[in-house]
């Protein structure tokens, strides 16, 4: 089945220590994001590929960084965690244009110490 | 800015009832809303998407509503089931490829 994944599901890490969060899709589709998600808040959008276009959120720390080495794989690096980005980091997929639906994967947990 | 506000409050209804969530956005008229799904510990899951120029869509169980004279989207889960019991998410979208989200409301249906 074409899907969203994401690894690790769990990961912690020390505070300052930097750590790589990977996403990969079978999905084909030109758009991919990255969003942070703390408990009972809504999904907060940090950036997203058009293709190869990075588009970063105006409020998004510079300690998030991201990379896209190919359609499928994306990859979310913090450099240098806070014990605030203790979050979940949603990866998602869409083909682009409007009106068109956001595939999600399951989720990476960080919790940061 | 746009703001999507959902209530914070918990949902609580009978198994066989109709559950209703609202959605209201703050500024401009999105173009569309989708509806998402998400349980704990899961990423969310799209149940409906609907256009500024339609008034109702439907799927299933689920129905939503799109008022764009009181900057609302009503959901609708009828007969509901326990497994229902989740956080509903809306977002708003409109000319670029970018959501912007509600916190949720969690609905528990009780059997």
């Amino acid at each position: 089945d074409a899907m969203v994944i994401q690894n690790p599901r769990y990961q912690v890490t020390q505070f300052g220590k930097p750590v790589t969060l990977s996403c990969s899709q079978t999905l084909n589709h030109n758009v991919m994001y990255w969003y942070q998600q703390k408990s009972s808040q809504a999904p907060k959008l940090l950036f997203h590929y058009y293709d190869k276009d990075f588009n970063n959120e105006a409020d998004t720390p510079d300690n998030f960084q991201s990379r896209r080495p190919n359609t499928s794989f994306c990859f979310l690096d913090i450099r240098s965690p806070g014990l605030g980005d203790t979050a979940m980091y949603l990866c998602a997929t869409s083909p682009g244009g409007r009106f068109n639906e956001q595939f999600f994967g399951p989720g990476t947990r960080l919790t940061v110490l | 800015s746009q703001k999507i506000e959902q209530n914070s409050e918990a949902l609580n209804i009978q198994e066989g009832k109709t559950a209703t969530l609202t959605c209201n956005y703050t500024n401009y008229s999105p173009a569309y809303l989708q509806w998402y799904r998400q349980d704990p510990g899961r990423g969310p899951v799209f149940l409906l998407l609907i256009r500024e120029n339609e008034k109702e869509k439907r799927k299933e169980r689920l129905k939503v509503t799109f008022d764009t004279t009181l900057k609302q989207s009503l959901f609708h889960v009828t007969a509901s089931q326990p497994a229902d019991s989740a956080t509903y998410l809306c977002a708003e979208g409109g000319a670029t490829n970018k959501l912007i989200f509600g916190t949720g409301t969690l609905l528990a249906v009780q059997p």
